[in-house]
C-alpha cells in the first residue's frame, strides 16, 4: 500500500509569512507525529496525534506552531510568522495504535526555507 | 528525560568490509525499545533494525547486527559486507516503553560513506 505522503516537498517563504505542510498518513494509522530536522537541532519531536484524545504538544517550539488532524486522518503543522531559525526539513510519521511495539513509518519531509 | 549520543559525525568504510557505528544513551528507565534508522539523500527515514530492552539476544537482519550492552547504555550497529546503497545518515533512537506518546528520541546521526 501507499506510504506516508507529504506535501510540498520543499517550501520557500519569505520570513514572516505563515505556512502550511501537510501529512497524508498511512491508511489505518491512528497515532500520527511531527518532527523538525533542523542543522542546529538535529532530530526533535514536535507533536503527537493519537484517535480522539487531546494532541501531545510538548515540543512545539512557541506559540507560532499549531497543529490539527482532520478526521483522524490527515494533518497541517501551521507555522505562523515564519522567522529563518524555522527553516529546516518536517518530517512526519505513523503507526498502528496499540501496543508500544509498533513501528513508526516516516514520510518523505517537508524541506522549509524561511528567506 | 532521555538522551542519545552518538560520537562519530563521519564514518567512512571500503565496500565489503565492516563498519561499526557507536550509540550511547541515558535513562532511568528499564524497558524501552532502541533503534537504529537510516536516512539516505531521499530524506525518507528507514527502520534498519530494533531492539527490545528486556531481550538480552542481539537483533540482527541480514547484514545488520546490533550489540546491545543494558547496563552500559550502549547499542552499536554493525554492517557486514558494506554496499555502496548503504551509504545514508544513521540515527540512533530511544523510545519509552510506557503509555504516552512514545516519540523517538534521536541522536545526532552519523554520516556514513562507502568507498568502492
Amino acid at each position: 500500500g501507499a506510504g506516508v505522503s507529504q506535501s510540498p516537498s520543499n517550501k520557500v517563504t519569505e520570513k514572516g509569512k505563515d505556512v502550511e505542510l501537510r501529512c497524508d498518513p498511512i491508511s489505518g494509522h491512528t497515532a500520527l507525529y511531527w518532527y523538525r530536522q533542523s542543522l542546529g537541532q538535529g532530530l526533535e519531536f514536535l507533536i503527537y496525534f493519537q484517535g480522539n484524545s487531546a494532541p501531545d504538544k510538548s515540543g512545539l517550539p512557541s506559540d507560532r506552531f499549531s497543529a490539527e488532524r482532520t478526521g483522524g486522518s490527515v494533518s497541517t503543522l501551521t507555522i505562523q510568522r515564519t522567522q529563518q531559525e524555522d527553516s529546516a526539513v518536517y518530517l512526519c510519521a505513523t503507526r498502528l495504535a496499540g501496543g508500544p511495539g509498533y513501528e513508526q513509518y516516516f514520510g518523505p519531509g517537508t524541506r522549509l526555507t524561511v528567506t | 528525560a532521555q538522551t542519545v549520543t552518538q560520537s562519530q559525525p563521519e564514518m567512512s568504510v571500503q565496500e565489503a568490509e565492516t563498519v561499526t557505528l557507536s550509540c550511547t544513551y541515558d535513562t532511568s528507565e528499564s524497558d524501552y525499545y532502541l533503534f537504529w534508522y537510516k536516512q539516505p539523500p531521499s530524506r525518507q527515514m528507514i527502520l534498519v533494525i530494533r531492539q527490545e530492552a528486556y531481550k538480552q539476544q542481539n537483533a540482527t537482519e541480514n547484514r545488520f547486527s546490533v550489540n546491545f550492552q543494558k547496563a552500559a547504555k550502549s547499542f552499536s550497529l554493525k554492517i557486514s559486507d558494506s554496499q555502496l546503497g548503504d551509504a545514508a545518515m544513521y540515527f540512533c533512537a530511544y523510545r519509552s516503553y510506557a503509555a504516552g506518546a512514545q516519540k523517538l528520541v534521536f541522536g545526532q546521526g552519523t554520516r556514513l560513506t562507502i568507498n568502492p
